[in-house]
């Protein structure tokens, strides 16, 4: 158990639509990352949030964006979907401001596109 | 920048049996190395990772891993693999102590025959 959770576990969506996911930190952890595993592959880092603030984009283009709260939950959104932006979508948590030595990784929400 | 490369998408061992998942990585500046495991539906779980010190580190569940410079490697061993070891494994680099997102391997999917 991590205690990082994210919302919903399974989603589908179709081309053109817009998603919001939720993760939820834990207390404390400043640091909020979110990385994209499609099907057969290794995660892929999209951003990361330090309070609040973005300071870390991974090659995904704008239309994915993020929101970090101070109640240490954070959203990524992720606008006028594709076919490709199927994937595994995963949250990590970390305490400190940057590094990776100590990250929690939440389940991950599965988006489908159709 | 840094890369993993992960030799054999798909390792199957007998019940009892040495474990051994390869990992080459390519990094520019010192690197922090990692494995991470994933069972079926879930997120990632932190095996062992190498930041300083000790090339030879040790893991949960009897994984162990050893950094080799010279080689640019950090494969993961178990010298007895068990039926609950069976599940995705992923190599993953960070650089600058840390201080940047991790960058895994495609993963090796590790079978176990009773």
């Amino acid at each position: 158990e991590t205690g990082v959770t994210q919302s919903p576990t399974h989603l589908i969506k179709t081309r053109g639509q817009q998603v919001t996911l939720r993760c939820s930190s834990q207390s404390g952890h400043n640091t909020v990352s979110w990385y994209q595993q499609a099907l057969g592959q290794g995660p892929q880092f999209i951003f990361q949030y330090y309070r609040e603030e973005e300071n870390g984009r991974g090659n995904f283009p704008p239309r994915f964006s993020g929101l970090q709260f101070p109640n240490y939950s954070s959203e990524l959104n992720v606008n006028a979907l594709e076919l490709d932006d199927s994937a595994l979508y995963l949250c990590a948590s970390s305490p400190g401001s940057l590094g990776t030595e100590k990250l929690f990784f939440g389940s991950g929400t599965q988006l489908s596109v159709l | 920048a840094q890369s993993v490369t992960q030799l054999g998408s798909h390792v199957s061992v007998s019940e009892g049996a040495l474990v051994l998942l390869r990992c080459n990585y390519s990094s520019s500046v010192p690197p922090y190395l990692f494995w991470y495991v994933q069972y079926p539906n879930q997120g990632l779980q932190l095996l062992l990772k190498y930041t300083t010190g000790a090339t030879l580190v040790k893991g949960i569940n009897g994984f162990e891993a050893e950094f080799k410079k010279s080689e640019t490697s950090f494969h993961l061993t178990k010298p007895s693999a068990h039926m609950s070891d069976a599940a995705e494994y992923f190599c993953a680099v960070s650089g600058y102590s840390g201080n940047t997102p991790l960058v895994f391997g495609k993963g090796t999917r590790l079978s176990v025959i009773a």
